[in-house]
């Protein structure tokens, strides 16, 4: 079973406009990775936020972790249709035996229009 | 720097057939992985492999799902017999070193159709 819960599920913006997307996981964590998915690249890397952290900046990317609340958001400035995409949260296990192992949540497709 | 390569991109088989999903990683990734992910889900884990050895195959189905990665390179997904539910895209992924502390490498992935 999936351990991240995304929300929205669905996002529909308009081209300029920031996009941001929330995710929670259940169990402790070593990280908290966010990945990008469309028909055309496979699913990509965004950025990795280590659990000691709370912030982290990718160019147009912002990513927050908060390890009280088990939760991360997603901040995507200046969208462009491009960005068109499922976006997927996965966090990375830190004992037992969900070390080391990347769970991934359901996803949250966003939808840029031009 | 080549991707992780897969093999093939599409499959369509009839319930109770065998089918086989070959993955190639990025050269001097020790960690492997297969995903399988079902439409409109995120990526869920079948097997992880460091070099040879097997980290994590606890949601692998072993009654039908088989894998290995012979030399700590190549790596094969076999499923005998299918089932209509194993209908999904399976991802083949690679990184440095694995235990989710960095970035993983996915390739295009193998759609799979059960009829």
């Amino acid at each position: 079973s999936q351990q991240g819960e995304e929300d929205p599920q669905a996002l529909s913006i308009q081209e300029g406009e920031n996009a941001t997307m929330n995710c929670s996981y259940k169990t402790s964590i070593n990280n908290l990775q966010w990945y990008r998915q469309n028909s055309g690249r496979g699913l990509v890397h965004l950025i990795l936020i280590r659990s000691n952290e709370r912030e982290k900046h990718s160019g147009r990317l912002r990513v927050t972790l908060d390890t009280s609340k088990k939760s991360s958001s997603l901040l995507i400035t200046a969208s462009r249709a491009a960005d068109t995409a499922s976006y997927f949260c996965a966090s990375g296990g830190a004992g037992g035996t969900s070390y080391g192992k990347l769970t991934f949540g359901q996803g949250t497709i966003l939808t840029v229009h031009p | 720097e080549a991707g992780v390569a897969q093999s093939p991109r599409y499959k369509i088989i009839e319930k109770r057939q065998s089918v086989a999903f070959w993955c190639n990683p990025i050269s001097g990734h020790a960690t492997l992985y297969w995903y399988q992910q079902i439409l409109g889900q995120g990526p869920k884990l079948l097997i992880q492999f460091q070099n040879n050895g097997v980290v994590d195959d606890s949601q692998l189905p072993k009654d039908r799902f088989s894998a290995e990665r012979l030399k700590g390179v190549d790596s094969t997904l076999k499923i005998q017999p299918a089932k209509l539910e194993d209908s999904a895209v399976y991802l083949c992924a690679s990184s440095w070193a694995g235990r989710g502390r960095n970035e993983q490498y996915f390739g295009p992935g193998t759609r799979l159709t059960v009829t």
